[in-house]
């Protein structure tokens, strides 16, 4: 039961454009959102984030878009350079009794081509 | 200078075997975390300690047991590995455990043969 959900495993686009990665989630109760980046061999680093009270969090070429209605979230990277080729996963906190649980997409592989 | 330090990268080990993974980090962080990132790419929690206090534990086989001696340190132990156990375990922590605002280490990619 995936309550994270990221549809599209790879994305392609051209050097300057702009990427699109989207995330689906389920569960209402979520109330903060993140997206991770990882790089081959190394773990996931934390690159966004949005709280559930936003619908847009924008921190240079990264901005995340919340539609909460839809329950949809969108990283857009813009321009896109090489060094964004990556995975990137999407993930949401919820509380879980006294503490907080991250549930996790599966990653979207994002290939910046120059 | 690694904030979260895991060794080792590598570990090939036969079935039945016992063996374990070691994180550190120089952080200050009060919180670790042990992920599982198996070979459909799910990245699933195991365990989380907070100041030396578990306090989340999945559904996880009791094969496998999480030992913190202080703050920094959370290791992995892992007994009579099986072939399901492969996987690549990333360590991570925080400061306070909110579910955000992790750093994780680089992992460890284990193979059970």
């Amino acid at each position: 039961d995936q309550q994270v959900k990221q549809n599209s495993p790879s994305l392609s686009v051209q050097e300057g454009r702009i990427s699109i990665l989207n995330c689906d989630y389920t569960n209402s109760m979520f109330d903060y959102f993140l997206w991770y980046k990882k790089y081959p061999a190394e773990g996931p680093t934390f690159l966004i984030s949005i709280s559930s009270i936003k619908d847009k969090n924008e921190d240079g070429r990264f901005t995340v878009f919340l539609n909460k209605s839809a329950k949809h979230l969108s990283l857009h990277i813009v321009p896109s350079q090489p060094g964004d080729s990556a995975v990137y996963f999407c993930a949401a906190s919820i509380n879980a009794g006294n503490n907080r649980k991250l549930i996790w997409g599966l990653g979207t592989s994002l290939a910046v081509n120059p | 200078d690694t904030a979260v330090s895991q060794t080792p990268k590598y570990l090939v080990t036969q079935m039945g075997n016992d063996k374990s993974i070691k994180c550190e980090q120089n952080l200050g962080h009060d919180t670790m975390y042990w992920y599982k990132q198996d070979s459909k790419k799910f990245l699933k929690i195991m365990f989380s300690y907070n100041n030396k206090e578990l306090i989340i534990n999945e559904t996880v086989p009791n094969r496998f047991s999480p030992k913190s001696p202080d703050k920094a340190h959370l290791n992995l132990h892992i007994n009579s590995l099986e072939l399901g156990d492969s996987a690549v375990y990333f360590c991570a922590s925080s400061l306070g455990h909110r579910g955000y605002g992790y750093t994780f280490g680089s992992g460890t990619r284990l193979t059970v043969v």
